[in-house]
């Protein structure tokens, strides 16, 4: 399958503190998803994108098909943003393939 | 926001044992996929369904069937389960072609002694 990549694998970080994930694929992709899975281990979609950027609140996403990689930027670290991110990554005409995750740790 | 239920959340069997785990959605996507998560491999496919009767190949097809009966309802059967496939098991759906967003499922913790 197409390798997905996501760094850090793991990232602490004070509350308040902001912070980029991201997300690694080998070949041009459609689109990429954003996760957030929380400590119920319940799995909440945050993005959708098929290019450029969004925002909600105090995360962004962009997608970079052309250089192959997405970002998650979290700002403004609250608690309940501890969780594990995943990318999931979409090839046209495919269905998505997911990254191994970051374990994102906020500390007060 | 979607509504994918799984049942049940919880299940435990013994190798060889016969094993269905069952979903539903209620909001007519006509995508329906499964996935497993373990520790170190983040999610992956075991098989999806673009509508009733059809059913597609994931990544990790080996040792599961599945069923799409209707729109709503996608099943995932493991006819003689094995120990290597205890693991945490999503449902997710998508309405393809309108919205690419998946929406999961709270997932079944299925352990195979």
């Amino acid at each position: 399958g197409m390798p997905v990549e996501q760094n850090p694998p793991a990232l602490s970080l004070y509350e308040g503190a902001e912070s980029g994930l991201r997300c690694n694929f080998s070949t041009t992709m459609k689109g990429v998803q954003w996760f957030q899975q929380n400590h119920r281990g319940r799995l909440i979609t945050l993005f959708y994108l098929a290019q450029g950027t969004k925002e909600n609140g105090r995360l962004k996403s962009t997608f970079n098909s052309k250089e192959r990689y997405s970002t998650l930027h979290i700002k403004d670290a609250q608690l309940e943003d501890s969780g594990t991110y995943f990318c999931a990554v979409e090839n046209s005409g495919t269905y998505q393939r997911f990254g191994t995750g970051t374990k994102l740790q906020v500390v007060p | 926001e979607a509504a994918v239920t799984q049942s049940p959340r919880n299940k435990v069997t013994v190798t060889g044992g016969n094993v269905t785990l069952s979903c539903r959605q209620t909001n007519s996507h006509n995508y329906m996929y499964w996935y497993r998560q373990d520790t170190g491999h983040g999610l992956r496919l075991i098989h999806y369904s673009y509508g009733a009767g059809n059913l597609q190949i994931g990544d990790v097809p080996d040792g599961y069937k599945a069923t799409r009966t209707t729109q709503e309802d996608f099943f995932l059967l493991l006819e003689l389960a094995s120990p290597s496939q205890t693991s945490l098991y999503f449902c997710a759906s998508s309405n393809r072609g309108q919205d690419e967003r998946l929406f999961f499922g709270h997932g079944t913790k299925l352990s195979v002694l």
